[in-house]
Formats: structure tokens, sequence, C-alpha cells
């Protein structure tokens, strides 16, 4: 079965510091990729998305990540993060499940990002 | 708005008792699913359905049952609760299209068993 992994647990950071978050994923075939944020108390809300095409892939709110099949990661990045950044992050893999036909997205466990003013 | 609808959205329940959550979406997409979302583990596949009439089991399906009777509803139930069925539960569904993965969540439900 496909799994992804996310290394960092909790990250803080300052503002104006620059964000690249981490994820790895199992799965060697065709797979679309996703970031989702979850800001405090709420529901999840996608931040970006990988189908196909250019592996570099630039989402909402400043974020873009960068798809290496290489290495089969699918990195988060911004540039310069705000306080309002601050929340829970999920990357998560759109791809067959073990013994089945039919596509599921499957999550990391998330990455909390604390950015202080 | 066309969207996932999830009822309710907070319920506390007593270990032993049972609820359905339901899952509604007007999108007439073909998958839907249900996930739980507890600190530090992410979000946990329960079960799924690929059309109406279908279910299956996802990573961690004991404990609950699903129904997909009508196309647009996914059901969700906990027969007798336990207290380590505290936690966020999240819909889902999406589209058949090959090149439309794109998921759409519903708001959550915040579920206590004590």
């Amino acid at each position: 079965a496909q799994s992804v992994s996310q290394h960092n647990h909790h990250v803080i950071l300052s503002e104006a510091a620059s964000l690249e978050l981490g994820c790895n994923y199992s799965y060697g075939g065709t797979v679309n990729l996703f970031w989702y944020v979850q800001y405090p108390g709420q529901h999840l809300q996608l931040l970006l998305k990988y189908f196909s095409g250019d592996p570099l892939v630039k989402g909402i709110k400043g974020f873009e990540a960068e798809f290496i099949k290489s290495k089969f990661s699918f990195n988060l990045r911004k540039p310069s993060v705000q306080w309002s950044d601050t929340a829970e992050y999920f990357c998560a893999v759109n791809a067959p499940r073990s013994g089945a036909g039919s596509y599921q997205l499957t999550f990391g466990k998330g990455t909390k990002l604390s950015v202080i003013p | 708005n066309a969207g996932v609808t999830q009822t309710p959205k907070f319920r506390v329940l007593k270990t032993g008792q049972s609820m359905t959550l339901l899952c509604a979406q007007d999108m007439n997409h073909e998958y839907m699913y249900w996930y739980r979302q507890d600190p530090g583990m992410g979000l946990r596949l329960i079960h799924y359905s690929v059309g109406e009439g279908t279910t299956a089991k996802g990573e961690v399906p004991d404990g609950y049952n699903v129904s997909r009777l009508k196309k647009q509803n996914f059901l969700l139930g906990l027969e007798s609760a336990a207290p380590s069925q505290t936690s966020v539960y999240f819909c889902a569904s999406r589209g058949s299209a090959v090149n439309n993965y794109g998921y759409t969540f519903g708001s959550g439900t915040r579920l206590t068993v004590v």
C-alpha cells in the first residue's frame, strides 16, 4: 500500500522566514499529489495539487511545491511566511490502493507550522 | 452552494451508544470516503464507496459500518461507540473522470465518546 511521510512534526519560524516542508511517498506508479492546510478549528483546504505537466506547482497564498519523481518527493515551499500561515499542513497522495483498482487519497501525519510575529 | 455537507457538526455519545453520521454531496460524484482525524495521525481512511450500493473497507474500518443506498449520501454508523472513536470525522467525494481527481471535503463532525 502507498504511504506518505512528512519529515517534520512541528516547525517554528519567525515571520518573513522561508519555509520548506518535506513530503515523500512510496507508490511507484502514476500519482496525483496534494497539499492541504488546516487552520485551527477549521476543515481542510486545498493549497495546491499536481496531476501532470510542469513539476513546479503554484498554489494559493504564495505557496508552491515541486514534484521530483526520481526522489518520490513533493515538498512545499513559501519564500516568506506570515503569522497567518500558522496551521497544520498535510501532504496527500492519490494512488491505487493495494489489492483494489480504486484510487484513494492517503495522507501524511501532518506538520504543524507555528509562525512567531 | 455545491459541496459536501456533514451532519451533525458536533456530538457527544456515551460508551455503548449508537449513532449515524450523514454525508451528502450534490455534485453527482461517484466516489465517497470517510476519514477520521486524530492528533499526530493525519487523516486515516475508514471506509469508501465507488458508487451507489457499493462499500469497501479502508485502513481503519473496525467498529464502523457504512451504507450508500443513494448516490448522493454516504452514511457512517457506530453501533456501539467506544472512547477510542473520539475523533473528528471528515467525509470527501470526487468524480470519476480520469483527469479530475479533485476531492471535495466536508467541514467535519467532532465526536466525543465518554
